[in-house]
């Protein structure tokens, strides 16, 4: 009963650099996004995908890319890290219908 | 502009005391609230939620109470145990599939 797996759980980058933080899930939830957290900003949401092969934007998404090519899986991608993407990330899913939301275990990134 | 805010950044009680923890909205369009518990390294758990239809939902120790009127909601715990030391998020939903959270309170529960 795995839930929502994140992987990785830290990770440094320099700044430029690439790197995709992956979510995959198991309970076949047609909807995941994608959550920063920031202290004393709470949880923002980045990107948000309601099923397979469609993704949209959240309140924060300049900077990251996602994609949804099967139900389980929802990639964040960051094309050119900057420090600002020092944060820690939080991908979750819901089923249809459903208004609670299921979290990973968060995803701590650092952007030296 | 955050649409849910908690305006305590956080919140000392003593053990086996009432800890009220507090949450504003702007949305008037938002109809379902949730508060979500999160520890350290973790990622947050749900705790409960209410919809705008009802202004109280219990749940053993914890309750919400809803004021539309107000856009106003608030979480009690009773009684606050050590294990409820963790940060409580609020969030609200209108409907559409994203949520919206507030900043978060900090708990912690006094021996």
């Amino acid at each position: 009963n795995a839930g929502v797996t994140q992987t990785p759980k830290f990770q440094v980058l320099k700044t430029g650099q690439s790197m995709t933080l992956q979510c995959a899930q198991d309970m076949n939830h047609e909807y995941m996004s994608w959550y920063r957290q920031d202290p004393g900003m709470g949880l923002r949401l980045i990107h948000y995908s309601v099923g397979a092969g469609i993704t949209d934007q959240g309140e924060v998404p300049n900077g990251y890319n996602v994609s949804r090519s099967t139900t389980e899986d929802f990639p964040l991608r960051l094309l050119s890290a900057a420090p600002s993407q020092t944060s820690v990330y939080f991908c979750a899913s819901r089923g249809a219908g459903a208004n609670v939301l299921t979290f990973g275990a968060g995803s701590r990134l650092t952007v030296l | 502009d955050q649409q849910v805010k908690q305006n305590s950044p956080s919140l000392s009680v003593q053990e086996g005391r009432i800890s009220i923890l507090n949450c504003d909205y702007t949305n008037s369009m938002f109809d379902y609230f949730l508060w979500y518990k999160k520890y350290p390294a973790e990622g947050p758990t749900f705790l409960i939620s209410i919809s705008s239809i009802k202004d109280k939902n219990e749940d053993g120790r914890f309750t919400v109470f809803l004021n539309k009127s107000a856009k106003h909601l608030s979480l009690h715990i009773v009684p606050s145990q050590p294990g409820d030391s963790a940060v409580y998020f609020c969030a609200a939903s209108g409907g559409d599939y994203k949520l919206s959270f507030g900043a978060g309170t900090t708990v912690t529960v006094r021996a």
